[in-house]
């Protein structure tokens, strides 16, 4: 298992346009969380699964935003009609239930809407 | 889950320890202190965490005070790779099922390790 994982690494999109991010957790790990961050900041929660349920979500995901995590395994979290002010680094993390031993991040999306 | 603050940067010497201060005086009895790092363009790093005790690992040591409002992350021996920002961090553990045991992540301190 080489650790978390996300696609794209950057993605580059015009005002407007949709954007699909991908997380490949750890695979025995069952919570799965999504952060943002934007430069200069810590990170920003936004969501967070146990297995297939989304089971808690931050003032900060707009309606434009969706995470899902079919069948409890990889997540994705779209974008619909993104502004300038999306643009930020995109993180995935997972955890085992019992999280006294941390989260293993991903190395991030880079998303920049022009 | 209880704030942390902590510098905003600090310098250290390489092959000096580098000892990185957090203040967390409304910690609960029941939350941990986690360190975490992240180096430019990755995401952040899991290095140690603690409740009372002292701990040390591979990584690094954590020191907490007797009245646990105040810790000490100690990186022994200090390289330009150690170059990161350190982020503090206060909260239960999410044991049950409905608890996410999020992190909250503040400012951090930018840690510069010198040659």
């Amino acid at each position: 298992d080489t650790g978390v994982s996300q696609n794209p690494r950057h993605k580059i999109t015009k005002r407007g346009q949709n954007v699909t991010f991908r997380c490949d957790p750890i695979s025995e790990h069952n919570r799965l969380y999504w952060y943002r961050q934007t430069l200069g900041q810590g990170p920003e929660f936004l969501t967070y699964f146990q297995n297939e349920a989304q089971l808690e979500k931050s003032r900060l995901l707009s309606d434009r935003f969706s995470a899902e995590r079919p069948k409890g395994s990889f997540s994705t979290l779209e974008i619909q009609r993104t502004e300038q002010g999306d643009s930020a680094m995109y993180l995935c993390a997972s955890s085992l239930t019992d999280v006294y031993y941390g989260y293993t991040f991903g190395s991030g999306t880079r998303l920049t809407v022009v | 889950d209880a704030k942390t603050t902590q510098p905003p940067s600090m310098d250290c010497a390489e092959g000096r320890a580098a000892n990185l201060p957090c203040n967390h005086s409304t910690i609960s009895g029941n939350e941990y202190v986690y360190w975490y790092r992240q180096i430019h363009s990755q995401g952040p790093q899991y290095i140690i965490h603690g409740l009372k005790n002292n701990e040390t690992n591979e990584m690094a040591s954590l020191i907490i005070t007797e009245d646990r409002k105040s810790s000490t992350l100690i990186l022994p021996h200090a390289t330009l790779r150690d170059t990161a920002v350190y982020y503090c961090i206060v909260r239960a553990p999410g044991t049950s099922y409905n608890q996410g045991g999020k992190l909250i992540f503040g400012q951090g301190t930018e840690l510069s390790v010198k040659p």
